[in-house]
């Protein structure tokens, strides 16, 4: 199956800090999805990025499709951006998501 | 709030119980699919309904079962209950159709004692 592999697995940040994290996948998606896993648990939908580019406040997300990656970017971080960043891909045909097993971001005052 | 919706949020049961899971998706979507988190496996795919019938079963257990009903709604039925299936469930919907947004429900903590 493909596979996706996430990095860095732990990052720690000063308050302020910006940060690049980074998703590979090993075969062609239809779908590409980042998550933030709060400490509560919950799973929130942060971008649908199949290929492009998005922003969304302090966020924005860029995938190449073509040379299988994506990079979720956290610019001026808050103690709230704590958390798991998970990517998750849809291959090709309709098949569920499979996730990377995550980065742990921990943003300090 | 992603307009899915989970019941229980959490549930304490002991071995070689039973438990249901209940998962009711946004309004509109006609797909519901399971996820189970774990500490050791982490979020995996379990199963995938679209409008009644099952479409793809990924790591589900045989003790696990699902349905969804007619309103749309989907059950997960775990049985025989094992310390390892103590994990975070989450249900997700979706029109089904490919390259859509899959949201997430806020899931079911279960706590198997």
């Amino acid at each position: 199956g493909i596979q996706v592999e996430q990095s860095p697995p732990d990052l720690i940040l000063q308050e302020g800090a910006n940060s690049t994290l980074r998703c590979n996948f090993s075969d062609s998606v239809n779908n590409l999805q980042w998550f933030h896993q709060n400490p509560w648990g919950q799973l929130i939908n942060l971008f649908y990025i199949p290929s492009g580019t998005k922003q969304n406040g302090r966020l924005s997300a860029t995938t190449v499709a073509t040379e299988r990656y994506s990079l979720l970017y956290i610019s001026s971080s808050q103690t709230t951006d704590s958390g798991v960043y998970f990517c998750a891909v849809e291959r090709v045909g309709n098949t569920p998501l499979v996730f990377g097993k995550g980065t742990r971001l921990s943003v300090i005052a | 709030d992603s307009g899915v919706t989970q019941t229980p949020k959490h549930l304490i049961t002991a071995t070689g119980q039973r438990v249901t899971l209940r998962c009711s998706p946004r309004s509109g979507d006609l797909s519901v699919y399971w996820y189970q988190q774990s500490l050791d496996q982490g979020l995996q795919f379990l199963i995938q309904y679209y409008n009644g019938e099952e479409r793809a079963k990924g790591n589900i257990l045989e003790r696990f079962s699902a349905q969804q009903f007619p309103d749309l709604h989907s059950e997960l039925n775990l049985s025989s209950l094992e310390l390892g299936d103590s994990a975070l469930y989450f249900c997700a919907s979706s029109g089904g159709r490919p390259q859509e947004t899959q949201y997430f429900g806020p899931g079911t903590r279960l706590l198997v004692l």
